[in-house]
């Protein structure tokens, strides 16, 4: 079955340090984007990107960093990180014009 | 601020009790609104669109533009119902490059 897998499923870090999340997708959408979810806020965009050479910054984009490698992958980094990063965080593609997102399992970090 | 407000953080209900979740809107114009679920170990996955006038596992939700909502109905709520609802939406000015998502209505249905 086409997915988006995300790696690592889990991680915990210490502050200061470079994390990078990873997305791949076998589904051949363009469409690509990195949700944070915190409870009580829902989800959050971060980043999105129609295709290689165009990325977007979300709502949330300060302390983040995104990398569109492939149509099928795109990472996400937190270049030092912080405690108020902890949450969890998904990668989704969108087919076209849908409004339909597929969502990895989701990615979670816990920054100490 | 523009925004997708769902007001209750958890609805807890009987089996065979009828349901509704709260999403209301903020933005001016004519978003396109979503909702979306997540089931226990399961992704996060689409139930349903406005656009779609569709019912989903005996969910419905009708848009209305005057009162900015969008709320999730079903008349006789299962246990396998029980999971975390989002509702989302496009803004009117934003095609469809990103959704923007409420904060979530976790639904626990007892037996």
């Amino acid at each position: 079955d086409a997915d988006v897998t995300q790696t690592p499923r889990n991680r915990i870090t210490k502050t200061g340090k470079r994390i990078m999340l990873e997305c791949s997708q076998t589904k051949g959408h363009d469409r690509m984007y990195w949700y944070r979810q915190d409870p009580g806020l829902g989800l959050r965009l971060i980043y999105y990107s129609f295709d290689v050479k165009d990325i977007n910054k979300g709502e949330i984009s300060d302390g983040y960093s995104v990398s569109r490698q492939a149509q099928a992958k795109f990472s996400l980094s937190l270049e030092s990180a912080i405690p108020n990063q902890t949450a969890l965080y998904f990668c989704a593609t969108m087919e076209g014009n849908t409004g339909e997102l597929f969502f990895g399992e989701g990615s979670r970090l816990t920054v100490l | 601020a523009q925004r997708v407000t769902q007001p209750e953080k958890l609805l807890s209900v009987f089996k065979g009790a009828p349901v509704e979740l709260k999403c209301n809107y903020s933005y001016s114009g004519s978003p396109e609104l979503f909702w979306y679920v997540q089931y226990s170990r399961q992704r996060l996955q689409l139930l349903l669109r406005h656009i779609s006038r569709e019912s989903i596992k005996g969910f419905t939700a009708d848009l209305n533009k005057g009162e900015t909502s969008f709320h999730l109905k079903k008349p006789f709520a299962q246990e396998e119902d029980s999971a975390m609802y989002y509702c989302a939406l496009i803004p009117p000015s934003g095609g469809y490059n990103k959704l923007i998502f409420g904060a979530g209505t976790r639904l626990a249905v007892h037996p």
